[in-house]
């Protein structure tokens, strides 16, 4: 059973275009993340969302909109997609306030043409 | 600013030698700190971790040294094996609120047959 998965691993699109991605998680986390791998590897937070409510976001352009149905669900649309959103998405869970490890899931490619 | 750093971009071992992976940190509020391992398109995988009140935590085969006056913690990994060939992500969060990590860029090993 995958503990952390999100939808679609590959996604390849043009400049200009909205879309989005999907996240959920079964370990009955109250946390979910989202982090950005860019083509030098580095993984950076974006957003943070605890039981519905926003509490991290990271300076990303207004283009990124998390939205968060329910704490299993974490989803990202990006409106007006450019060249530098190419790049890794890492959806993650975990217990905030708890010394516990967050949970990666096998990340969504984004490549914009 | 990056405040965790992997100096090393990839290191090379034989099998059944020891893989010793190095990782500094300059924000003192850092009280908990994780090792990731990850293999190519999956995401990254939980390995070990270590609270600032330690010095060093051990699981099986993987040991995590913190060293908090020099800002420095050490993955070693005895006796490595051709299964441990991957990347070796260093992060980093700070007491309370969301648990944000801070990744370093990440340590290629290989494991040399």
């Amino acid at each position: 059973d995958t503990a952390v998965s999100q939808t679609p691993k590959y996604l390849v699109t043009q400049m200009g275009n909205d879309k989005s991605i999907k996240c959920e998680q079964n370990l009955g986390h109250d946390t979910m993340y989202w982090y950005k791998q860019d083509s030098k590897k580095f993984l950076k937070i974006m957003f943070s969302y605890n039981n519905k409510e926003l509490i991290i976001n990271e300076t990303v352009p207004n283009r990124f909109s998390p939205k968060s149905p329910d704490k299993a669900h974490l989803n990202l649309h990006i409106n007006s997609l450019e060249l530098g959103d190419s790049a890794v998405y890492f959806c993650a869970s975990g217990t905030q306030g708890s010394n516990q490890p967050q949970h990666f899931g096998d990340g969504t490619r984004l490549s914009i043409l | 600013d990056q405040q965790v750093k992997q100096n090393s971009p990839s290191l090379s071992v034989q099998e059944g030698r020891i893989s010793i992976l190095n990782c500094d940190y300059t924000n003192s509020m850092f009280d908990y700190f994780l090792w990731y391992k990850k293999y190519p398109a999956e995401g990254p995988t939980f390995l070990i971790s270590i609270s600032s009140i330690k010095d060093k935590n051990e699981d099986g085969r993987f040991t995590v040294f913190l060293n908090k006056s020099a800002k420095h913690l050490s993955l070693h990994i005895v006796p490595s094996q051709p299964g441990d060939s991957a990347v070796y992500f260093c992060a980093a969060s700070a007491r309370g609120g969301a648990q944000k990590l801070v990744f370093g860029q990440g340590t290629r090993l290989t494991i040399n047959p």
